[in-house]
C-alpha cells in the first residue's frame, strides 16, 4: 500500500527564516497532494495543494514542488512569523478497491521563533 | 456556510456505555469521511461516506457503527469502546466523491473511555 514519509519530524526556525518539510511517497498512481497546517487544539485546514500534471504551485509566502520521477514532493515557507508555529502534515492518494483516499505523513511539529 | 460542526466537542464514556458522535454539513458535499487522531499523529481513515453510501471501511472493529442518515449529516456509533479508543474524532467532507480534493474537518469530539 501506500506509504507517505515525511521529514523532519520537528524544525525549529527564527522569524524571517525559510521553512522546507520533505515527503516521498511510494505508488506511482498517486495524484494529489495537499499539505495540511494543524494549530495545537484546532482541526486541520488544508493549506495548499498540488495534482500530478504540475510542477509547482505559490501562494504567497507558501509553495509546493512535486517531483514524479523521484516522487517526493516538498512545502516550503519563506518570511516565516510566529502564527506559523503548527504541525504540517502532507497527503498523497492511493487508489485502492475503486477509491481514492488520502494517506497522511506522520507530521511536522514547526516552531517559529521571534 | 463553510463550516463542518461535530458534537459533543468531548464525550467521556465507561467501556460498557452507547454513545454517538454527530457531523453535520451544509456545503451540499457529497462525501464525508471519519478520522480518527491519536495525540501527536496523522488524522487516520476510518470510513468513508460517497453519495451517502458506505464506500471505505478501514478494517474499523465494529464497536465503531457508521451511519449516514442523509447528505448532510454523518454518525459515528459507539458501543463497548476500550481505554485505547481514546482519542479525537474528527469529521470531514469534501465536495466530490474522488477524495482528490480539499477535505473541510470539523473541529473534532474528543473521546475518553475509563
Amino acid at each position: 500500500g501506500e506509504n507517505v514519509e515525511q521529514h523532519p519530524s520537528t524544525l525549529s526556525v527564527q522569524e524571517g527564516d525559510s521553512a522546507v518539510i520533505k515527503c516521498t511517497y511510494s505508488d506511482s498512481a498517486s495524484n494529489y497532494f495537499p499539505w495540511y497546517k494543524q494549530e495545537l487544539g484546532k482541526r486541520p485546514q488544508l493549506i495548499i495543494d498540488i495534482r500530478s500534471n504540475v510542477g509547482e504551485k505559490k501562494d504567497q509566502r507558501i509553495a509546493v514542488t512535486l517531483n514524479k520521477t523521484a516522487k517526493h514532493f516538498s512545502l516550503h515557507i519563506t518570511e516565516t512569523q510566529p502564527e506559523d508555529s503548527a504541525v504540517y502534515f502532507c497527503a498523497a492518494t492511493l487508489f485502492s478497491g475503486g477509491y481514492n483516499k488520502l494517506i497522511f505523513g506522520a507530521g511536522t511539529r514547526l516552531a517559529v521563533h521571534p | 456556510d463553510t463550516e463542518v460542526t461535530q458534537t459533543p466537542k468531548h464525550l467521556v464514556m465507561g467501556m460498557t456505555n452507547k454513545k454517538s458522535l454527530k457531523c453535520e454539513q451544509h456545503m451540499g458535499h457529497r462525501a464525508m469521511y471519519w478520522y480518527k487522531q491519536k495525540a501527536k499523529k496523522p488524522p487516520e481513515l476510518m470510513f468513508v461516506y460517497s453519495y451517502e453510501k458506505l464506500s471505505i471501511n478501514e478494517s474499523v472493529p465494529s464497536r465503531f457503527s457508521p451511519e449516514c442518515p442523509n447528505s448532510s449529516l454523518l454518525n459515528l456509533h459507539l458501543h463497548a469502546l476500550q481505554p485505547e479508543d481514546s482519542a479525537l474524532y474528527l469529521c470531514a467532507s469534501s465536495h466530490g466523491a474522488g477524495n482528490t480534493g480539499e477535505l473541510f474537518f470539523g473541529e473534532g469530539s474528543r473521546l475518553t473511555v475509563l
